[in-house]
């Protein structure tokens, strides 16, 4: 089973910041928060990980809380093409290590 | 690079058929991963293999699934005898294990398999 929590749908104007939660309150010390998106028909593509500062990079910002239960996945302008099913996973921060994607949140930008 | 690579893209096959599907992973990546997905049960974990040595097949459902790595840049997923509820959309996977590196897995496009 998933070990994170989230919404199955959200909607999101085009041009507005999409904010994702995701609940992992099980999540252990030396495990990570990943989180990917599944564009139709696509396969799944790796967005952003953290263990417990907040990061940021191209794609995406992720807020992490301190007591690390849950975290924020936040697309700051998005925009139709970022309309996808994401994944948020916990998972230990090593290379070739599985990866259990569980049903993610459906996010649907318009215009 | 060309990314992972899967053939073929799209598989229509009658119950009771061998199927084989085919990856290729990105060059230089030592860890290789299986999927299967369907509206049903989402995006579910087959096997996957490190330095071409199958580490987990815990998810393979049964034993008409088969899979190999014979080398490092190709592997193979093979149904014999292929069912209708093997009907599903198969993806492979790619990463590169080493000291620090992000458990970032490529994704191919996938092959759409319909068992009639």
């Amino acid at each position: 089973d998933a070990k994170t929590t989230q919404p199955t749908s959200m909607d999101c104007a085009e041009g507005r910041a999409a904010n994702l939660p995701c609940n992992h309150s099980t999540i252990s010390g030396n495990e990570y928060v990943y989180w990917y998106r599944q564009i139709h028909s696509q396969g799944p593509q790796y967005i952003i990980h953290g263990l417990k500062n907040n990061e940021t990079n191209e794609m995406a910002s992720l807020i992490i809380t301190e007591d690390r239960k849950s975290s924020t996945l936040i697309l700051p302008h998005a925009t139709l093409r970022d309309t996808a099913v994401y994944y948020c996973i916990v998972s230990v921060n090593q290379a070739g290590t599985a990866l259990i994607f569980g049903k993610g949140t459906t996010l649907s930008v318009s215009s | 690079d060309a990314g992972v690579i899967q053939s073929p893209r799209h598989e229509v096959t009658e119950m009771g058929q061998e199927v084989t599907l085919r990856c290729k992973p990105i060059s230089g990546h030592n860890s290789l991963f299986w999927y299967r997905q369907t509206m049903m049960r989402g995006l579910e974990l087959l096997i996957y293999f490190n330095n071409n040595v199958p580490i987990d097949d815990s998810g393979m459902p049964e034993d008409r699934f088969s899979a190999k790595m014979p080398n490092a840049s190709f592997s193979t997923l093979k149904i014999q005898p292929s069912e209708p509820r093997d009907s599903a959309v198969y993806f492979c996977a790619s990463s590169l294990t080493s000291r620090g590196a992000v458990n970032e897995q490529y994704f191919g496009p996938g092959t759409r398999l319909t068992v009639t």
